[in-house]
């Protein structure tokens, strides 16, 4: 049992690069969801997925595309990158249902530089 | 919509001095209250969790109570070690299901 696993752990882009960071899960959750952490801000909600083929919108989702065609992968999509996207990027899993107290399970973190 | 105010920090402790980081959120309904740890070059734990009022959460000598009357949640650890240096992050779960998170606070136990 992996957990919750992220691909790559470092990245260096250019601006105007394209690129997809990687986030799989193998605990059968439900609810996935892409987090930013920058300095003195906290974690900040991108995009989130309550199941297979539905997503939604988080905070800060603008530069950002997501999509969700199984249960276990959720890769977040840069388009086009910009220096503002630089970043460290947190990938988390959690079961759905009534219960209020599904632990969120975190990846390591993709840390991503765009000059 | 929901929010979490934590202490600013970086909170600068001797080994085995009391710890306290304030929590307060804003939501509608009952929210489920959780401190995250994320240790250096890390991802995020979790820490300890509280799903309604008076609910006490404790893990590795930290506790915190969920105080519906002050909306608070606030962290305490009676004697800390060097290894609890980390950021600490407050969260609640709202009724949309969404966790929002403090933006962290900074702690720093030295020998």
């Amino acid at each position: 049992n992996a957990g919750v696993t992220q691909t790559p752990k470092f990245q260096v882009l250019k601006t105007g690069q394209s690129m997809t960071l990687q986030c799989a899960q193998d605990m059968n959750h439900e609810y996935m969801s892409w987090y930013r952490q920058d300095p003195g801000m906290g974690l900040r909600l991108i995009h989130y997925s309550v199941g297979a083929g539905i997503t939604d919108q988080g905070e800060v989702p603008n530069g950002y595309n997501v999509s969700r065609s199984t249960t276990e992968d959720f890769p977040l999509r840069l388009l086009s990158a910009a220096p503002s996207q630089t970043s460290v990027y947190f990938c988390a899993s959690r079961g759905a249902g009534a219960g209020p107290s599904y632990e969120q399970y975190f990846g390591p973190g993709t840390r991503l530089t765009v000059t | 919509g929901d929010s979490v105010t934590q202490m600013e920090g970086p909170v600068t402790l001797s080994e085995e001095a009391f710890l306290t980081i304030n929590c307060t959120y804003t939501a509608t309904g009952y929210p489920s209250l959780f401190w995250y740890v994320q240790y250096p070059g890390e991802g995020l734990q979790l820490l300890l969790k509280a799903t309604k009022a008076d609910d006490k959460g404790s893990n590795k000598g930290f506790e915190a109570t969920y105080r519906k009357e002050t909306t608070s949640f606030h962290l305490e650890k009676g004697s800390v070690q060097v290894s609890d240096s980390a950021v600490y992050f407050c969260a609640l779960r709202g009724r949309d299901d969404k966790i929002i998170f403090g933006k962290g606070t900074r702690l720093h136990i030295l020998p």
